[in-house]
């Protein structure tokens, strides 16, 4: 059911920029673009969304290609507590609404 | 601010045993969601409530689980009777109108085992 694709895991070390690619080549016109985390078992955190801007909040920031089919979550400066499973998730309105979790990308912050 | 919590946090069950678990959202949020995610599986959909209303309860598994909100409030997910394969952890989560696109909460779930 997943609309987004993302790779599976990648490395980034303690205090570089970790860049997270999405793609979402199916999108439609209006629906927005959600990244949510997950640290160990813990519930899933919300980091930020948009539409078709660019996003920048206290935890990231969002770029959204103009084409809306590629989005890219970047962590400015990440730290060790930033390893997690990171998801991109298109909403999905039918009639009522629902987030559809994918695989994720599992992120490694190493020292 | 409170947000969204869940009891109990772990909850370990015999085969064929009743289990409710139970969410309360943030203050004000009509939408309340339920997810679970069973062991290397991802976390997947179960319903979505709109205030004491199901609006979407197309991911529920079977007619073992039952979900209820009564008044709009707190909601309740029970499982009976409860097999093996329900083992898993489950989410609730909350959100203001997503129309606006407005974020959902998620509480830290109930671990769910089965045995």
């Amino acid at each position: 059911d997943a609309k987004t694709t993302q790779p599976p895991s990648m490395d980034c070390a303690e205090g570089r920029a970790a860049n997270l690619p999405c793609n979402h080549s199916t999108i439609s016109g209006n629906e927005y673009v959600y990244w949510y985390r997950q640290i160990h078992s813990q519930g899933p955190q919300y980091i930020i969304h948009g539409l078709k801007n660019n996003e920048t909040n206290e935890m990231a920031s969002l770029i959204i290609t103009e084409d809306r089919k590629s989005s890219t979550l970047i962590l400015p400066h990440a730290t060790l507590r930033d390893t997690a499973v990171y998801y991109c998730i298109v909403r999905v309105y039918t009639g009522g609404f629902k987030t559809i979790f994918g695989a994720g990308t599992r992120l490694f912050v190493k020292a | 601010e409170a947000g969204v919590t869940q009891f109990p946090s772990h909850s370990v069950i015999e085969k064929g045993q009743t289990v409710t678990l139970r969410c309360d959202p943030i203050s004000g949020h009509d939408n309340l969601y339920w997810y679970r995610r069973v062991m290397g599986k991802e976390i997947k959909f179960l319903l979505h409530f709109v205030k004491e209303s199901k609006q979407d309860e197309s991911g529920m598994p079977n007619n073992r689980f039952l979900a209820e909100r009564t008044g709009g409030t707190y909601s309740t997910l029970k499982v009976q009777p409860a097999e093996l394969e329900d083992s898993g952890v489950y989410f609730c989560a909350s959100s203001q109108d997503p129309s606006t696109g407005g974020e959902a909460f998620f509480g830290q779930g109930t671990r769910l085992t089965v045995v």
